[in-house]
């Protein structure tokens, strides 16, 4: 079945870039449907970053856009996600996680999540 | 940008009750709801997608109803292991994808 893995430092510094893969066993990422990153801050609700579609196509959270870039590396069956200039804020579990073929995007299934925390 | 309300914000019952959890959008989503079920450390699973058609292996003890602006995701007869929290997300109008506060379900 398919199977989704986040890894990436766990500790970044404030202003420097976050950056974190999601390995995809089980699915070509380049077969279809959107691939997703969400995260979820120290006890509260999930907040959705961005998609990117096999076809390379992306879709980011307004809130984020200008920090935020997905891409798909289809070699290596995975794709990233980089966030620049981080704060205290961006502090949460990332998880990815596939999303639906056309422009119906529910996520199923998800990583397990990796916490990031970013120190000052 | 459309945003999804929960209520209610913690639902408290025994096993074997009914439990009712609702999902409001600020605008009409159509039927492009789902909803999640998140255990402590664990990460969500999806349970309904269309609003109303349970995703693979999900017990038909949950069920989800609704269309337009206010959705219901109905447990029939709670369990332990159900003891979670729920969230709703919409995927009719994005970017951006929105997902509801989340309720949580306690067993007593």
């Amino acid at each position: 079945q398919v199977q989704l893995q986040e890894s990436g430092p766990g500790l970044v510094k404030a202003s420097e870039t976050l950056s974190l893969i999601c390995t995809v066993s089980g699915y070509s990422i380049s077969s279809g449907y959107y691939w997703g990153w969400i995260r979820q801050s120290p006890g509260k609700g999930l907040e959705w970053i961005g998609n990117i579609h096999q076809s390379g196509n992306t879709h980011y959270n307004t809130s984020l856009k200008s920090r935020v870039t997905i891409s798909l590396d289809t070699s290596n069956n995975h794709f990233s996600l980089k966030m620049s200039s981080v704060t205290a804020a961006d502090t949460a579990v990332y998880y990815c996680a596939r999303g639906g073929r056309g422009s119906q995007i529910w996520f199923d299934p998800w990583g397990q999540g990796t916490l990031v925390t970013v120190s000052s | 940008e459309i945003v999804m309300t929960q209520s209610p914000a913690t639902l408290s019952a025994l096993p074997g009750d009914r439990a009712t959890l609702s999902c409001r959008a600020s605008q009409s989503v159509s039927s492009s709801l789902a909803w999640y079920q998140q255990k402590p450390g664990q990460a969500p699973r999806l349970l309904i997608y269309g609003a109303s058609t349970r995703a693979t292996g999900i017990p038909a003890r949950f069920s989800g109803s609704g269309s337009g602006t206010e959705f219901t995701l109905t447990i029939s007869s709670l369990q332990s292991e159900d003891s979670a929290v729920y969230y709703c997300q919409q995927y009719n109008n994005w970017p951006p994808l929105t997902f509801g506060g989340g309720t949580k379900v306690e067993i007593k």
